[in-house]
């Protein structure tokens, strides 16, 4: 079982450049998010998608976009990387929230720095 | 605006000893409250979870305590090991969104 796959694992960006986190989940999950974890602060959810086709805000989306075309694939793009966004990334999966056996599924994260 | 509010951000306990987190939320419409384990470069793992409708679950050395009426629920670890050793994070869920606390770094000595 890969569960939730993230790829890259790290990556070095320059200001104003742009990149896409890859997320990929296998287990017919209806609900991906994205979140991202600094120090001392948690996690906080940067996008959510209840389905293919479907996403909204979380807490801090600016700076970012995601897509949801398909069910196992819920890309976040970068468009103009900020020192503000280094950070290590999370995606994650689960079945909707009031589910019985509700379990939020997370990849290995990306580490980003940007410079 | 920190839903879920966590405390203490680091915690020292001896190998045997409890280890107590706590956590603090205000939105009543809150009805799942899991508790994740992370390992240093791992994502967050589903440790144990509780709904509102009960007020304690156990699990091995792992218990949630609920207070539904002080909106607070807490995790004990019983006889802590260095196994256990990693950040702890409360949660909080509505029908669509899991919120998380801050985080507890918790380090159990031999």
């Amino acid at each position: 079982n890969a569960g939730v796959t993230q790829t890259p694992k790290f990556r070095i960006l320059k200001i104003g450049q742009s990149m896409t986190l890859q997320c990929a989940q296998d287990m017919n999950h209806n609900y991906m998010y994205w979140y991202r974890q600094d120090p001392g602060m948690g996690l906080k959810l940067i996008y959510y998608s209840v389905g293919a086709g479907i996403t909204d805000k979380g807490e801090v989306p600016n700076g970012y976009n995601v897509s949801r075309s398909t069910t196992e694939d819920f890309p976040l793009r970068l468009e103009l990387a900020a020192p503000s966004q280094t950070s290590v990334y999370f995606c994650a999966s689960s079945y909707p929230p009031r589910a019985v056996n509700t379990e939020a599924f997370f990849g290995q994260g990306t580490r980003l720095t940007v410079v | 605006q920190q839903q879920v509010k966590q405390s203490p951000q680091s915690l020292i306990v001896q190998k045997g000893g409890i280890s107590i987190i706590n956590c603090a939320y205000e939105n009543t419409a809150f009805d799942y409250f899991p508790w994740y384990q992370q390992f240093p470069g791992k994502g967050p793992a589903l440790l144990i979870a509780i709904r509102p409708d009960v007020s304690e679950k156990k699990e091995g050395r792992f218990t949630i305590s609920f207070n539904k009426s002080a909106k607070q629920f807490s995790l004990h670890i019983m006889d802590s090991q260095p196994g256990d050793s990693a950040t702890y994070f409360c949660a909080a869920s509505t029908g669509n969104q899991f919120y998380f606390g801050t985080g507890t770094s918790l380090t159990v000595i031999p």
